[in-house]
């Protein structure tokens, strides 16, 4: 079967750094998206990692390792703004899993 | 905006009766996919459809059909409705790639199903 785990809920304040994890167990993986959704609306695709290491966009990064069936999104600068779900999915042949979810509240 | 639409955006129905939503992929893409999420639940692919040809199905109740038409709109039938089958229905597009799909999704606003 596949399976995803992230955190229920982080908390951080305005302007710090704040990391949502996420371990998968699948089989036929391509690769690791993160989705970011707001109560209420649709999700939206953060950023994709196939291969192994960091992909950088704007303040948002994600990491993946392959061996240890991990990856990370990294949130930098936090804004009020970012406060919403956090998904990580992957890809298994035709099927998409994603994760429970992570819900970011971010403190002013 | 995504370039994905669905309608109808709200839809209040009874148990047993039979609904369909409506997808249209954003402009050039090939595929599209559906999704059930319940309240404060995560995201079930339900069926994924490219160029018309189903590709993958995922945790799709017998009760529900989808077909994706030659213009690229996509239907998702649900019938027989029952109280737990309330949801906001996505569907999402991504663009032609290998395999039939690439895993850049973009997700119209939803579909919010109350049965009663």
């Amino acid at each position: 079967g596949q399976s995803l785990e992230q955190p229920s809920e982080v908390t951080a304040v305005e302007g710090a750094i704040v990391q949502i994890n996420c371990t998968y167990q699948t089989s036929g993986f391509y690769g690791l998206s993160w989705y970011q959704q707001h109560d209420g609306g649709a999700p939206t695709f953060l950023s994709y990692n196939a291969l192994d290491g960091l992909e950088e966009t704007g303040r948002f990064s994600s990491f993946l390792s392959r061996s240890d069936s991990y990856g990370y999104l990294l949130l930098q600068e936090l804004q009020m703004k970012d406060s919403a779900s956090y998904f990580c999915a992957v890809r298994s042949g035709q099927n998409f899993v994603f994760g429970p979810g992570t819900r970011l509240s971010v403190l002013p | 905006d995504s370039g994905v639409t669905q309608t109808p955006k709200h839809l209040i129905t009874a148990t047993g009766q039979r609904v369909t939503l409506r997808c249209s992929p954003r402009s050039g893409d090939l595929s599209v996919y559906w999704y059930q999420q319940s309240l404060d639940q995560g995201l079930q692919f339900l069926i994924h459809y490219y160029n018309g040809e189903e590709r993958a199905k995922g945790n799709i109740l017998e009760r529900f059909s989808a077909q994706q038409f030659p213009d690229l709109h996509s239907e998702l039938n649900l019938s027989s409705l029952e109280l737990g089958d309330s949801a906001l229905y996505f569907c999402a597009s991504s663009p032609p790639g290998r395999r039939g799909g690439t895993d850049t999704q973009y997700f119209g606003p939803g579909t919010r199903l109350t049965v009663l």
